[in-house]
């Protein structure tokens, strides 16, 4: 399977720990993006990337939360100090450059006790 | 701010109809609008998208509209089947890469 692969698929977590989830890409595609979604609602773009460069972050990043793509390939999210909050899908996509359609990953469900 | 907002939130029809959900976008300045569908629990699947400069898209059973300077999208689907039960999700991409969804439509077709 050449798709988007997202690892955990589920997380449970106890309140203040550390939680980090990984995403590959697309082995060609350039862009890698994060998206949260909670119940119910539609997904929320936190941060892209192109190639190792963090273009850009939404406001909904707090300073709780980083992603690095160090080698343009795989991307890691970490959530520090988790709070109940931050339950939710962590949906991870891909794409090329000019080439609008992001392929989706099947998410990491976390769930924070 | 670009707000996305999907009507009905939720549809139920029995097998064979023929269906539209709707979508509408607060900001016409949009580089493109796509259609996904969302299995519980699982990712995304795209369906359509269309181009700005675009009026509409089809897929197989599946017939997008896009009339940017109403704001609003239309995805038909002809011919309902089970199958296609899931949550339809609108998006749009503005400045940035970024998509900007609405909540969904949560579809269920009776056998």
């Amino acid at each position: 399977d050449t798709g988007v692969s997202q690892d955990p698929r589920h997380k449970i977590t106890k309140r203040g720990q550390n939680v980090t989830f990984r995403c590959d890409p697309i082995s060609e595609h350039n862009r890698l993006y994060w998206y949260r979604q909670t119940l119910g609602q539609g997904p929320e773009f936190l941060t892209y990337f192109q190639n190792e460069a963090q273009l850009e972050k939404s406001r909904l990043l707090s300073d709780r939360f980083s992603a690095e793509r160090p080698k343009g390939s795989f991307s890691t999210l970490e959530i520090q100090r988790t709070e109940q909050g931050d339950s939710a899908m962590y949906l991870c996509a891909s794409g090329l450059a000019g080439v609008e359609t992001q392929y989706f990953g099947p998410g990491t469900r976390l769930l924070v006790l | 701010k670009q707000e996305v907002t999907q009507i009905p939130a939720a549809l139920s029809v029995p097998e064979g109809e023929n269906l539209v959900l709707n979508c509408s976008f607060t900001d016409s300045a949009i580089y493109n609008l796509q259609w996904f569908r969302q299995d519980p629990g699982k990712g995304l699947t795209s369906l359509l998208l269309i181009q700005s400069s675009q009026r509409e898209q089809t897929s197989g059973r599946l017939n997008a509209s896009l009339d940017k300077s109403s704001g609003r999208s239309t995805l038909y689907i002809a011919a309902s089947q089970p199958g296609d039960s899931a949550t339809y999700l609108c998006a749009v991409e503005t400045s940035g890469s970024r998509l900007t969804f609405g909540e969904g439509t949560q579809l269920t077709v009776n056998p």
